[in-house]
């Protein structure tokens, strides 16, 4: 399956801990965006990269979370201190580089549970 | 800020009827895209079908179309001979063409339920 993948899919922690998420995406798309989605709501945004580079934040990245690309093909989010509002399903998507409605393929999802 | 809104939070519909999804967005930019994304259960989220906002014309795929009405606001997803496959949740999602953003601004979703 050459399709975006997630490790691991399901995490339970106690608040205060660490915790970090894997994501590789499709081999050749440069793009590769993370989004948090929480029950009954849609995924919101947290940042993408284009190769390495980290290009665009949302507000919803505090200082707790971090996300790297170090060589331009897996990511990695991670969350220190994790608060029970951090509970939420970990979405990434991986997308080309193309000019116009580039489709997003989306991963599983990691499932993070803070207790 | 750009919103979605999906005022049917569940649909239901017979096996091999059609069906229609709403969706409004606010924004006040002109060049923009739309999409509906589906979210099966427990399976990932896959795209169903885009619009670019400067076409007038409403993108089909098989038994999708929209039905894009730009000054209304209004995207809605349209789905024909509706089968048991098509029970998921469905995210409509705006993204701006200007100022090189990538992010994808979702609804709350529609979860569809398809009767046999």
């Amino acid at each position: 399956d050459t399709g975006v993948s997630q490790n691991p899919r399901h995490k339970i922690t106690k608040r205060g801990q660490n915790v970090t998420f894997r994501c590789d995406p499709i081999s050749e798309h440069n793009r590769l965006y993370w989004y948090r989605q929480t029950l009954g709501q849609g995924p919101e945004f947290l940042t993408y990269f284009q190769n390495e580079a980290q290009l665009e934040k949302s507000r919803l990245l505090s200082d707790r979370f971090s996300a790297e690309r170090p060589k331009g093909s897996f990511s990695t989010l991670e969350i220190q201190r994790t608060e029970q509002g951090d509970s939420a399903m970990y979405l990434c998507a991986s997308s080309l580089a193309l000019a116009g409605p580039n489709e997003q393929f989306f991963g599983p999802g990691t499932r993070l549970t803070v207790l | 800020a750009q919103t979605v809104t999906q005022s049917q939070p569940e649909m239901s519909v017979q096996e091999a009827e059609t069906v229609t999804l709403s969706c409004t967005y606010d924004t006040s930019e002109s060049d923009y895209y739309l999409f509906w994304y589906k979210q099966p259960p427990s399976r990932q989220m896959i795209l169903v079908i885009r619009q670019e906002a400067y076409k007038q014309q409403n993108a089909t795929e098989n038994r999708f179309s929209v039905n894009f009405q730009k000054a209304a606001k209004s995207f809605s997803l349209k789905i024909s001979d509706s089968q048991l496959g098509d029970a998921a949740m469905y995210f409509c999602a705006y993204r701006s063409a200007w100022g090189g953003s990538e992010k994808l601004v979702f609804g709350k979703g529609t979860k569809l339920t398809v009767n046999p």
